[in-house]
């Protein structure tokens, strides 16, 4: 069974342009969740999609954040513009349900670098 | 809100020595909690979880960790490390009442020295 793929793994990108990471989740995996480690803190939650709903976003740090997940099934963060505090790893987690306490599968992130 | 605290950010230690990671939460309500763990160039892993019942929960590679509610935390242990150990090991906490958002500590690098 494949886990939780993320893509790029790596991105270097400059202040003012924009990029794209994608999710992929395992297969039958209704809920789809982003987070953000910026260097040296603590992991940071997002948004929370159930299918192809945005569940929460709370956690989206402003509008130049856009997260899609069309038919339910892969996802999508744009950032645009980027500016250098957007600089982090990105994480991607799914799960089947949402029983408070089910485990996460998360994927191996995406290195973002805003120069 | 919650917040998790993990003190040490980097943790050596030599091979087959103990360990322990430290793990204090801030909450005013029960929650559940968690250790996770990232191995070099991997995602992050569930190691091992509290959710109710009895306070010691082991792990599958012989990790165990104790909730302490009276003193909101939740450390892990392991008596004898081995070199596959190293990886960053993360604390976390969720709200039964805010579904299945998670609350991460900072992280602590554990690297075994051989």
């Amino acid at each position: 069974e494949a886990g939780v793929t993320q893509f790029p793994s790596h991105s270097v990108i400059e202040k003012g342009q924009t990029v794209t990471l994608r999710c992929d989740p395992i297969s039958g995996h209704d809920n789809l969740y982003w987070y953000r480690r910026v260097m040296g803190k603590e992991i940071k939650f997002l948004l929370h999609f159930v299918k192809e709903s945005k569940q929460d976003e709370s956690g989206m740090p402003n509008n130049r954040f856009l997260a899609e997940r069309t038919g339910g099934t892969y996802s999508t963060l744009k950032v645009q513009p980027a500016e250098l505090e957007d600089s982090g790893v990105y994480f991607c987690a799914s799960s089947q349900g949402v029983t408070v306490g089910e485990k996460l599968f998360f994927g191996s992130g995406t290195q973002l670098s805003v120069l | 809100a919650q917040s998790v605290t993990q003190l040490d950010s980097q943790v050596p230690v030599f091979e087959e020595a103990p360990v322990e990671l430290r793990c204090n939460y801030s909450s005013s309500v029960s929650v559940y909690l968690f250790w996770y763990v990232q191995y070099p160039n991997q995602g992050l892993q569930l190691l091992l979880k509290y959710l109710s019942g009895s306070t010691l929960v082991e792990s599958i590679n012989g990790f165990e960790a104790e909730f302490n509610k009276s003193q909101t935390s939740f450390h892990l242990r392991k008596p004898s490390v081995h070199i596959s150990d190293t990886a960053e090991y993360f604390c976390a906490v969720s709200d039964p009442n805010t579904g299945n958002q998670f609350y991460f500590g900072t992280g602590t690098s554990l690297t075994v020295i051989p």
